[in-house]
This record gives C-alpha cells, structure tokens and sequence, in this order.
C-alpha cells in the first residue's frame, strides 16, 4: 500500500541534545511537510519542499532544519531541542502545491524533550 | 489576519447525529478540508468542499457557503469509535492549508 512513513513513532531526547527525525513516502508525491502539533492545537507548518524546492515558515525557529535528499525521504533535525519542542511531529505529502491537492500524513513522531 | 473557529469539544450519543461547524475568514479560498484525528495518531482525510453545498460520503457529510465563510461536518448514526478531534482546514490564495484547533468530539453510550 502507498504510504507516508515516520520513524521513530516515539522519541525521547534531553535538552539540547540534537535528533533527527525521519518520513518516507511511497506515493511518489512531490511536495512534503513537516509540521508541528502541540495537544489540543492546530498543527503548525514548519517547512515544505516541492521536489527539491525549499520553503522555510517565516517563523519556524532557526533550531529546526530539513533536509529532502531525494523524493522519498524528508529529515527534520533539531539542533538543540528545548522543553518548548515536546509535540507531535507530523509529515504529509501532496501531488503538488501549486493546486488544491489532499495532503496525505504519516503517523507522526511523538517528541519529548527532558 | 487569517482565521479559523471552531467549537473546542462537543459531546453527543451513540446512534445520534451531531453537527460540527467551522467558521472561516483567509486570504483567498481554495477550498475547505475536513480531517479526523484520534488521540495521539495522526490526522486523515475526511471530505474536500470547494463548490457551496452539500458533500455527502457514507454516515459524514460535509456543507459549505463560501459567501458565509462557514462548513460543518456532519456524523450520522454514530459510533464510538468517531470519539475524535475534527480538524477544519481552508487552502488560502497560496494554496497553504490554515488549520483549525479541531473540536474534540465525545461519544457517550
């Protein structure tokens, strides 16, 4: 089955100790997200990439950065995570960006920063 | 600014119909989504409105008046396992998706 893939689920790291998160996608999407989701918020975009065009949110702290190697795989890294950082990290893929296309999410890695 | 309200929780019965509404004002319309999230899972595609009126699929059905700026959600014969937040979500100018907080919806037996 097509799918958009997260690991780890659960992640558990102290402060300021970097990690890396990853999604993979088997939909052959071009566009992918990372967003982060605190409880009982909204989830907030941090970035998205069509295919390998960046697009940083005015306001995602410097603290975060991606990578998108190839169109499969996405990497969210946190250089030094703060307590601030403990939420639900959420990948999802679209066909494309320039269109009203569904975005289609992977089950998330829940982060805790210590 | 661009925002979108909806109720933060509502409560119905099991075998009942509830009605969930989202209020909306953005920088351009490019349709409105509706998304189920289970606790601590991700969120999943429910319905897409970009035309106004009614959108139907199975026991949810989804409505929209792009003049009013508003859509609900609406579960027929419902089942505990729609224990759930709802996230409304409308694609702006830019085809950038501004999310609602979701409305936490509780079945009771």
């Amino acid at each position: 089955d097509a799918m958009v893939i997260q690991n780890p689920r659960y992640q558990v790291t102290q402060f300021g100790k970097p990690v890396t998160l990853s999604c993979s996608q088997t939909l052959n999407h071009n566009v992918m997200y990372w967003y982060q989701q605190k409880s009982s918020q909204a989830p907030k975009l941090l970035f998205h990439y069509y295919d390998k065009d960046f697009n940083n949110e005015a306001d995602t702290p410097d603290n975060f950065q991606s990578r998108r190697p190839n169109t499969s795989f996405c990497f969210l890294d946190i250089r030094s995570p703060g307590l601030g950082d403990t939420a639900m990290y959420l990948c999802a893929t679209s066909r494309t960006s320039g269109g009203a296309d569904t975005q289609y999410f992977g089950p998330g890695t829940r982060l805790t920063v210590l | 600014g661009q925002n979108i309200d909806q109720p933060t929780e509502m409560t119905a019965t099991e075998g009942a119909i509830v009605q969930i509404n989202c209020t909306y004002q953005t920088s351009g319309f490019n349709g409105l989504f509706w998304y189920q999230q289970h606790a601590g899972e991700a969120p999943t595609f429910l319905s897409y409105n970009v035309l106004d009126g009614l959108e139907e699929k199975g026991r949810f059905s989804s409505f929209l008046s792009r003049s009013k700026g508003y859509s609900y959600l609406l579960l027929k014969e419902l089942q505990m396992k729609d224990s759930a937040s709802y996230l409304c979500a409308v694609m702006d100018s830019n085809y950038q998706l501004i999310w609602g907080a979701g409305t936490k919806l509780i079945i009771k037996p």
